[in-house]
């Protein structure tokens, strides 16, 4: 079945200007989650989205960064007035939740990889 | 903070060779622990999960993975690495209260198996 769908998969772009990342999550994950990837760095969370709420946003580095989840599907990563440091690769994972009592694993996209020239 | 650390970041081994990946985590409440692999050109897939239970779990491809209470230790092991194991390594843990719902990477082992 489809997996984690997340677009573009490479953005280059001048310092300064605003992007915006989208993830698609498998069909019928309720809870979502960015985390993004910086050269020489592991995987550092961002936020996570539980239907359309985040509970918890705590990863975000600076108010340039937002995040939105509608309909409880497609969520959309902005930057804005980005700078060099935020280069890096975005990734959105998603999973079911809790369901039945445990914790199911999140499923991740291949992430968009994101240049600031 | 909770931190992961991952105290090998690059592994070279040949085919047939053993394998363990050290990952250990500082906190000290209850966890979830995983362990997930990136092969070239691919996404993040999970190798292996442990929640609860049996301290040893076995994944895909015959990966296996030791949770050690005491040590705060999740190891992953493979008797006999194949080439196709060439890939990128994560341990990730989950706190089960106060963590919110978000997995803290390790910056991840790069393992390189020679024909």
């Amino acid at each position: 079945g489809a997996g984690v769908s997340q677009s573009p998969s490479n953005k280059v772009t001048e310092k300064g200007k605003d992007v915006e990342l989208r993830c698609d999550p498998i069909s019928g994950h309720t809870a979502l989650y960015w985390y993004r990837q910086s050269l020489g760095q592991g995987l550092e969370f961002l936020i996570y989205f539980q239907g359309n709420s985040a509970p918890d946003k705590s990863g975000l580095p600076s108010d340039r960064f937002s995040a939105e989840r509608t309909g409880g599907s497609v969520s959309t990563l902005t930057i804005q007035r980005t700078q060099q440091e935020d280069s890096a690769v975005y990734l959105c994972a998603s999973s079911l939740g809790l369901t039945g009592g445990f914790d199911q694993p999140q499923h991740f996209g291949d992430g968009t990889r994101l240049s600031i020239l | 903070a909770q931190s992961v650390s991952q105290h090998n970041h690059h592994v070279i081994l040949s085919e047939a060779a053993s394998l363990e990946l050290g990952c250990n985590y500082s906190y000290g409440g209850t966890v979830n622990l995983f362990w997930y692999v990136q092969y070239p050109g691919q996404h993040l897939q999970l190798l292996l999960k442990y929640f609860s239970g049996d301290p040893l779990v076995k994944g895909i491809k015959g990966f296996e993975a030791e949770f050690i209470k005491s040590k705060f230790s999740f190891n992953l092991r493979k008797p006999s690495v194949q080439w196709s194991d060439t890939a990128e390594y994560f341990c990730a843990v989950k706190k089960l209260t106060g963590g919110g719902n978000k997995l803290t990477f390790g910056t991840g082992t790069q393992l390189k198996v020679e024909l």
